[in-house]
């Protein structure tokens, strides 16, 4: 069965690094999402993404934060500056079209810890 | 915006069967969607609502009122297997899903 693949699993940084979490959407997917999960809490909407574009971001989605699909397969979330607070889980999720955007795949999610 | 309400906790005794409700606030609103994630994995879709009633797939029921702004997931002959988180989760646009907070469900022998 087809399923969204994130890399790394878990990602260390210090303050003020730049980091690029990778995510493989399923294959005809058309819609991608990023999701952040603060350890104990709920699961946060940051963006989503079709045709090559953001179609919405939350108010989490700063300028800090951009995505990209730099190819036909890969989906990338990149932080610029990390803050201690951008300690999450990372969840990449797809959805194949529009009628069904409320069944969204997720990825096992890439753990970010930064120091 | 958005926003959800369930309960933080509940606990079952397996082969029982338990509700976990859900209430929202909504600037729009496409439907109301169930995901069950496990301690340290990703969220799993259960089921979705986008009209009035019940939705049945297999011991999973999950149930809508638009009118009340209330839903609710029901789980029946509970297995210890489903342990886990509920999150009940809005989706006010087409391209945007806001979660709850998460009932964690303990069942117990």
């Amino acid at each position: 069965e087809p399923e969204v693949t994130q890399t790394p699993s878990h990602q260390v940084t210090q303050m003020g690094q730049e980091v690029i979490l990778r995510c493989v959407p399923i294959s005809n997917h058309l819609y991608f999402y990023w999701y952040r999960q603060i350890l104990g809490q709920k699961v946060e909407f940051l963006v989503s993404f079709y045709n090559n574009e953001i179609s919405e971001k939350s108010e989490i989605f700063d300028d800090q934060f951009s995505v990209e699909r730099p190819d036909g397969s890969n989906f990338t979330l990149k932080i610029r500056s990390t803050k201690l607070e951008d300690s999450a889980m990372y969840f990449c999720a797809s959805n194949k079209d529009g009628f069904d955007f409320y069944e969204q795949y997720f990825g096992p999610g890439t753990r970010l810890t930064v120091t | 915006g958005q926003s959800l309400e369930q309960p933080s906790e509940v606990t079952a005794v397996e082969g029982a069967i338990v509700q976990i409700n859900c209430t929202y606030q909504t600037s729009g609103f496409y439907g109301l969607s169930w995901y069950q994630q496990h301690d340290g994995g990703a969220p799993t879709f259960l089921s979705y609502n986008a009209l009035d009633g019940l939705e049945e797939t297999g011991r999973f029921s999950s149930f809508l009122s638009r009118s009340d702004s209330y839903g609710y997931l029901l789980l029946q002959e509970l297995q210890m297997k489903d342990s886990a988180s509920y999150f009940c989760a809005v989706s006010g646009s087409y391209q945007k899903v806001t979660f709850g907070i998460g009932t964690k469900l303990q069942v117990i022998p």
